[in-house]
């Protein structure tokens, strides 16, 4: 079935750094990518999406690529920062049921002053 | 409302009793989803309902889970004789019908001694 496997974490990093948090798919057809964040204490929440391939997502700094040649939709930040700590979620919702959404099991990014 | 609630926030049973969870959503929006998140682990799809369609359970992972809506406004998800791997957050989302981005819950975190 769908699914999408996502970089394990947690991640560290220093304020500014560059990030990359890696995400891959796989289903049947093309399905319409997501990255979902859940901050410290709330609930989750769409950053960005993509529909169709070559679409590029972007939201607050955040920036992903659908690319259906390497079934990929890497999340990027070329400067975090302290408020960007939060739990990040993968997600893709089938062409064949838009019922059914797929999640990764999500990164957890923490950024240091 | 504003967003998506949820509640009890924090839910402790003990094995064998019955319990429901409740979600308000976002008003206007005819799509609604349960899913579960267990400790360190992505999310489970349970349940989708749209509009005055019959919902898609084809996620409930037994027949101790339930879900209703009264039309396009609240949800209650039910758990008859929770056992101990019910343990886990249980998120609410609702969307504009389904192509729209998903607005999460707060979630419901059951624990089951």
């Amino acid at each position: 079935g769908d699914s999408v496997t996502q970089m394990e974490g947690p991640v560290t990093l220093s304020e500014e750094a560059f990030l990359t948090i890696n995400c891959t798919y796989t289903a049947t057809g093309y399905p319409s990518l997501f990255w979902y964040v859940q901050y410290p204490g709330e609930g989750l929440q769409l950053l960005l999406k993509a529909t169709k391939a070559d679409d590029k997502g972007s939201n607050k700094g955040f920036e992903a690529t659908y690319r259906k040649e390497t079934t990929s939709f890497h999340l990027e930040k070329g400067s975090v920062q302290v408020s960007d700590s939060a739990v990040y979620f993968c997600a893709l919702r089938s062409r064949q049921n838009n019922n059914d959404m797929r999640f990764g099991a999500g990164t957890r990014l923490t950024v240091k002053p | 409302g504003a967003g998506v609630s949820q509640s009890p926030s924090n839910k402790v049973t003990e094995k064998g009793k019955d319990v429901e969870l409740r979600c308000d959503p976002i008003s206007g929006h005819t799509a609604l989803y349960w899913y579960r998140q267990r400790l360190g682990q992505g999310l489970e799809f349970l349940i989708y309902f749209q509009g005055n369609s019959a919902p898609d359970k084809s996620g409930l992972p037994s027949d101790r889970f339930s879900a209703e809506r009264t039309g396009e406004s609240v949800s209650t998800l039910t758990i008859q004789r929770t056992q101990q791997e019910d343990s886990a957050v249980y998120l609410c989302a609702s969307s504009l019908g389904q192509q729209g981005g998903q607005f999460f819950g707060p979630g419901t975190r059951l624990t089951v001694l």
